[in-house]
């Protein structure tokens, strides 16, 4: 399995500020993927983060809003930009293991409220 | 386009009755598919991973199964702790590493 830590857990921020969400691993992964959960839906994936390169992001999703950092092995970051009441949401880090058995393992999220 | 749907939305169970929540699929190639568990302000605990027709799993009172359309996740005895949001994900073919995820069923097991 994998521990994966997120940073803040939640937050409450002001309209048009911007929320750097933060993602440790406890071992090496090739892809990271960011993920969004609004009130009462289920999840739906932003973006994927492969070191090394730029993200990949699902429609509707763009590098602008939600600008990925992947410096290592192990850590990514996430930015919500320029916030809207709107981006009120969970977001969750999540990686994939396979050894075999693919296994893809989330973080605790990060609760962001926009006011 | 990937699709999943769950069903039911929400299931109330009495401690000890068991069933089961339904989870079916359209894909153009099924790589896997993945059952979680979340609790409520928690991110999703991964339960299973199902790869081919046919296939079962168990953990517990849980055991889940695959068919080419659908899945099964069947609850045994269920145990009030057992109560949470059962997400059902597939894992394309062609999507790389992308899940698609349902909207989940809400379990609710009563003492």
């Amino acid at each position: 399995s994998a521990v994966i830590s997120q940073k803040p857990s939640r937050d409450i921020c002001q309209r048009g500020t911007s929320l750097t969400i933060q993602c440790q691993v406890d071992s090496q992964v090739t892809m990271m993927f960011w993920y969004r959960q609004q009130p009462g839906q289920s999840l739906t994936l932003i973006a994927t983060a492969n070191q090394g390169s730029e993200a990949t992001y699902e429609s509707g999703f763009v590098i602008d809003k939600f600008p990925i950092s992947r410096p290592n092995l192990t850590f990514s970051t996430l930015t919500v930009s320029n916030m809207s009441p709107e981006d009120s949401s969970i977001y969750l880090c999540s990686v994939d293991l396979q050894h075999g058995d693919t296994e893809a393992f989330f973080g605790q999220g990060t609760r962001l409220t926009v006011v | 386009e990937d699709q999943v749907t769950q069903s039911p939305e929400a299931l109330r169970l009495q401690e000890g009755e068991s069933s089961s929540l339904n989870c079916s699929y359209t894909v153009s190639g099924l790589r896997g598919l993945f059952w979680y568990r979340q609790d409520p302000g928690k991110g999703p605990e991964f339960l299973f991973t199902l790869y081919s027709a046919g296939e079962e799993k168990e953990k517990e009172r849980l055991k889940a199964t695959l068919t080419k359309k659908e899945s099964f996740l069947h609850i045994t005895a269920p145990k009030p702790e057992d109560s949470a949001t059962y997400l059902c994900a597939v894992q394309a073919d062609t999507s790389g590493s992308r899940l698609t995820f349902g909207e989940g069923t809400q379990l609710t097991v009563n003492p």
